[in-house]
């Protein structure tokens, strides 16, 4: 099972994109990366998924170079509503023995 | 609204009590989860289905019983808790087991335990 690294808090301002780099040193060939998002007091919610290069969805941009031993999860101009915690989550796309582990994750702090 | 609904919202209980938590979901999904999620902790996976089957039992104390009698329904049965028992819990379900496969999670039933 692939660790991942991720910074425990970040701040940034409304307007401003922010990425944030998720380290998965291990991460085996058959491996894919996906991030979440949770809101105090709800669930995890989807963002995005990738295997390499660059995937852009309507929220974000998630950018993993050659060797896939990172990933970075890009937000572009941040409003206030973007403060949450984001997951970086690692493992088999067709394990049947996948156990989702979701870490500590990245607390984001928009300011106004 | 993600599919994934769970109720109670909220639950109050004592240490001797006998509660269920109930998740329904309306994906067609094939495989569901109980997550905990302590303040200011990760979320820690309790237990996974998958099928109905049950795949993954993290170590989860005998006090919490899983029940999935069907793929669209599952419950945490809960009995003689303890205080540290008590934090969010979440259902999530996704089409099968593998990381392609996407979350979807539930609000979360609020637990606490006198």
């Amino acid at each position: 099972l692939a660790k991942t690294t991720q910074p425990i808090s970040m701040d940034s301002y409304e307007g401003q994109e922010v990425n944030i780099t998720c380290s998965h040193n291990n991460i085996a060939t058959n491996d894919y990366i996906t991030w979440y998002q949770q809101f105090p007091s709800q669930g995890p919610r989807f963002i995005i998924q990738g295997y390499k290069t660059k995937v852009t969805n309507e929220v974000a941009s998630l950018f993993i170079p050659a060797d896939r031993k990172s990933s970075t999860l890009s937000l572009p101009r941040v409003s206030l509503s973007d403060t949450a915690v984001y997951y970086c989550l690692v493992g088999d796309g067709s394990g049947g023995s996948y156990i989702p582990t979701f870490g500590r994750g990245t607390s984001l702090i928009v300011h106004p | 609204e993600t599919g994934v609904t769970q109720t109670p919202r909220h639950l109050v209980m004592g240490m001797t009590n006998k509660k269920s938590l109930k998740c329904e979901q309306h994906l067609g999904h094939n495989a569901m989860y109980w997550y905990k999620q302590s303040a200011k902790k990760p979320l820690e996976l309790m237990f996974v289905y998958s099928l109905e089957e049950r795949v993954e039992n993290n170590s989860v104390p005998s006090r919490f019983s899983p029940e999935c009698p069907n793929s669209s329904h599952l419950f945490l049965h809960l009995h003689t808790l303890q205080p540290e028992d008590s934090a969010l819990y979440l259902c999530a379900s996704s089409q099968g087991q593998g990381a392609l496969n996407i979350q979807y999670f539930g609000a979360g039933t609020r637990l606490s335990v006198l």
